[in-house]
């Protein structure tokens, strides 16, 4: 059965640190992955990865993405209190299947 | 970038009543739309996956008679919760992803949130 797991479910840091977000997955028909940042609406797009072991980068956040061990994280740095969001992973599948994360929520306080 | 528009943003109605929900991808076709339901904090709960001109595929659990989907074109698909009940309450959205310049990616509108009294 396919599953993606991202962990910590839940995070709560101080501005200024730095956190790093895990998805794995086990999944048939791998094509890509996926990260959204969702706050009080839409989730949008952050990154998509499809090769292994390069790095994506927007400003303090990257990601990167491991298809050996089936898993990708997500690291932002010098966290501020506008990252307080729910970040979600999903998995993209050939024949336009998606599955999602249960989400990691990310609370940075001042 | 692509751009998918949801609407009602915010539907408060009686029990009983039925509600419709639309999703449009505004610059896109897209092949495939998905509907989702998420409670506050969680995740996204996959309800159906939709394809142009064919019967949704409903995942494990969710009622079809109830959250009626139609994606009669490639840039609108619509769930419709019929009967809609206090349980039924809850944020919904969709999602979609086309052709090839877009499909790898998904595409989320903004969202529904139902209150049903």
């Amino acid at each position: 059965e396919d599953k993606v797991v991202q962990s910590p479910l839940s995070l709560v840091v101080h501005e200024g640190d730095t956190v790093t977000l895990n998805c794995s997955y086990e999944v048939t028909n791998f094509r890509s992955l996926l990260w959204y940042k969702q706050e009080k609406k839409a989730p949008t797009f952050l990154f998509m990865l499809t090769s292994s072991g390069i790095e994506k980068k927007s400003g303090r956040l990257s990601s990167i993405l491991d298809k050996k061990e089936l898993f990708s994280i997500l690291n932002i740095t010098a966290t501020q209190t506008g990252d307080s969001a729910v970040y979600l992973c999903a998995v993209g599948l050939t024949g336009n299947q998606f599955y999602f994360g249960t989400g990691t929520s990310l609370t940075v306080i001042p | 970038g692509a751009v998918v528009s949801q609407h009602p943003s915010r539907v408060i109605c009686k029990s009983g009543t039925s509600v419709k929900i639309e999703c449009r991808s505004l610059d896109f076709q897209a092949t495939t739309m998905f509907w989702y339901r998420q409670f506050p904090k969680q995740s996204l709960m996959l309800m159906a996956t939709s394809n142009e001109g064919s019967k949704a595929t409903y995942e494990q659990g969710v009622e079809k008679d109830k959250f009626l989907i139609n994606h009669a074109s490639l840039t609108l698909s619509t769930l419709t919760v019929t009967s809609a009940h206090p349980e039924d309450s809850s944020f919904y959205i969709c999602s979609a992803c086309g052709q090839p310049a877009t499909n790898e990616k998904l595409f989320f509108g903004s969202g529904t949130q139902l209150s049903v009294l």
